[in-house]
Order: C-alpha cells, then structure tokens, then sequence
C-alpha cells in the first residue's frame, strides 16, 4: 500500500461541475503539497497546506490532520483545468512523498 | 515566470553515451535542489538532493556513478546521465524550494535509443 493514496485515479467531468480530488496519507506529516501537471510535463504548486483551508480562485483545498486526509476542490470546472494533479507529503524524513496523481479531463 | 529552468527539455541518444540535464535557479539563490525521475502513468520519485558545494545524497537504489549530480553554483545544479541504457528512458524534473513554495523545471524527456 502506497503512503500517500489518491481518489479518484481518472475523472471525466463536464464543463462547470464542481470536482473533488481527494488524497489519504498513512504517515505523519508537516506538510501536504497540491499540484498540477501539465500534459507537457511541467508541475506547478497549487497549494500547500499544514492545516484548515485555502482558496485561491476557483480552486480550493483542505486538510484534516486527525483523519489523514486532504481534498482538492474545483469549482466551475473549465477544459483548461485539464491535467494530473498530484498530492505529496512532507514525510518524517523531510522528503517529499507523492501520490500517484488523478488524470482530470473537463470536457466542454 | 519561470522560477526554475531546466534544460533541455528533450534529447534522445544512443546507448553507451552521457547526457547532462541542466537546472537552474532564476534571481534566486539555491542551496538545495531535488531531481525526480517519472515513469510513464507513475508518480514522481526522489532520486536525490543535490547540495550547493558539497556531495548530493542518493536515495536507495539510486546508483550514484550512474546518476553524476554537481552543485557548483548556488543557482546550479546538473544531473548527467552515464552510459545510458534504453532503461534509463524517462522524465526527469528537477525543484527547488523558495518561500516555502515548491518550484519545478519544466523537466526532460529522455529517450535512450
């Protein structure tokens, strides 16, 4: 079992739908990472989080540390936010812990 | 814009030859920088850290005299490719850390033929 596990693994939503990408973790972190990657390649940071909420634009995201678990929330989905997005863990060791990523497709 | 660059972005070349990936830090300075490795349809894997000045440290399994990392700079940092086999084919991404904000290189497409 991986330590870092993501839901759903592929998701096909409509344009405007609201999505939720969600990422359980099995270790003690200081830190969960979300981010995007590019269908070139690139990865940009979303977010990082240790605790609560943050929201910047359309995107929001939330940890709850007893339960282990953070979601990534999109609103008014958009093509553009087509992509992988990955969620990763500062682990014990300080070293990052990446998730196998959820392969996101908003169709117009 | 770009925070971290990496270069190049692909480059193909034959087995039993070197390849040297650049990674560098735009207007910033980098004491450490991270170099991944990402197999198709798999998530990223550390391979090491690579240290300003001093030696990097090599995650397990990763064969350090394959992987050549040097940090000569406090903005640079170069993964080389020795001897390269088709195996070694892969995606290769490099990061640095400013303001508590992960930066990404662009990363490049190894292909070993």
């Amino acid at each position: 079992k991986n330590e870092v596990e993501q839901s759903p693994q592929n998701l096909t939503a409509q344009e405007g739908e609201f999505i939720t990408i969600n990422c359980s973790y099995s270790v003690g972190i200081s830190a969960l990472h979300w981010l995007q990657q590019h269908p070139g390649g690139g990865i940009v940071s979303l977010f990082m989080l240790s605790s609560g909420k943050k929201k910047h634009g359309r995107l929001i995201a939330t940890i709850n540390i007893q339960e282990k678990h953070s979601s990534l929330h999109i609103t008014a989905s958009h093509p553009r936010d087509s992509a992988v997005y990955i969620c990763a863990v500062y682990g014990a060791t300080n070293k990052l812990i990446f998730g196998t990523g959820t392969l996101l497709a908003v169709q117009p | 814009g770009a925070v971290v660059s990496q270069h190049p972005s692909r480059v193909i070349c034959k087995s039993g030859t070197s390849v040297k990936i650049e990674c560098r830090s735009l207007d910033f300075q980098a004491t450490t920088m991270f170099w991944y490795r990402q197999f198709p349809k798999q998530s990223l894997m550390l391979m090491a850290t690579s240290n300003e000045g001093s030696k990097a440290t090599y995650e397990q399994g990763v064969e350090k005299d394959k992987f050549l990392i040097n940090h000569a700079s406090l903005t640079l940092s170069t993964l080389t490719v020795t001897s390269a086999h088709p195996e070694d084919s892969s995606f290769y991404i490099c990061s640095a850390v400013l303001d508590l904000t992960l930066h990404f290189g662009n990363g490049t497409r190894l292909t070993v033929t």
